[in-house]
């Protein structure tokens, strides 16, 4: 069974820049989560799918940033423009139970 | 809001035992989650207590109070390889994961 997936891995763009992240959930797995850990610190929560329907994006920092998942399958995190502050990894995770979140490898992200 | 609070950094040798600490504070409440993750890596799941009591699976254990808002994961017989960040996280009302900022367990030979 593959694993979520994220792409890229790495992402360097300059201050102003849009970046796009992608995140592919476990096949059949209706719940997606967006996070970021900023500078080593914790786990920050940005957005929860259901589906396609954003089920909870209290965690969104700004409206420069925007999710979606087409179809209710994979979903991309938009930022733009880019600012300083948004460096970090973001993680995606996906889950089929309240249980176990299967987490991605993660997206650094260096806005300079 | 939800809140939790850890232990930022652990030292422990090698085959001792180590136990991390987790408070919590949250709206609502299905549950404490562990989390791994080493240095690059993704979070990768330990654990989860929804009711009181302890759990164990092999070297490591978790424990839950929900009347204390506490918990904790016991770590046995430490490896080298147990040397990464643990995270405790809640599962609130919202049904997502709320984290805590992570315990940095070094494990010394």
């Amino acid at each position: 069974e593959a694993g979520v997936t994220q792409f890229p891995s790495h992402s360097v763009i300059e201050k102003g820049q849009t970046v796009t992240l992608r995140c592919d959930p476990i096949s059949g797995h209706d719940n997606l989560y967006w996070y970021r850990r900023v500078m080593g610190k914790e786990i920050k929560f940005l957005l929860h799918f259901v589906k396609e329907s954003k089920q909870d994006e209290s965690g969104m920092p700004n409206n420069r940033f925007l999710a979606e998942r087409t179809g209710g399958t994979y979903s991309t995190l938009k930022v733009q423009p880019a600012e300083l502050e948004d460096s970090g990894v973001y993680f995606c995770a996906s889950s089929h139970s309240n249980t176990e979140a299967f987490f991605g490898q993660g997206t650094r992200l260096t806005v300079v | 809001g939800q809140s939790l609070e850890q232990p930022s950094e652990v030292t422990a040798v090698e085959g001792a035992i180590v136990q991390i600490n987790c408070t919590y504070q949250t709206s609502g409440f299905y549950g404490l989650s562990w989390y791994q993750q080493h240095d690059g890596g993704a979070p990768t799941f330990l654990s989860y207590n929804a009711l009181d009591g302890l759990e164990e699976t092999g070297r490591f254990s978790s424990f839950l109070s929900r009347s204390d808002s506490y918990g904790y994961l016991l770590l046995q017989e430490l490896q080298m390889k147990d040397s990464a960040s643990y995270f405790c996280a809640v599962r609130d009302g919202r049904r997502a994961l709320t984290f805590g900022s992570g315990t940095r367990l070094q494990v010394q030979p």
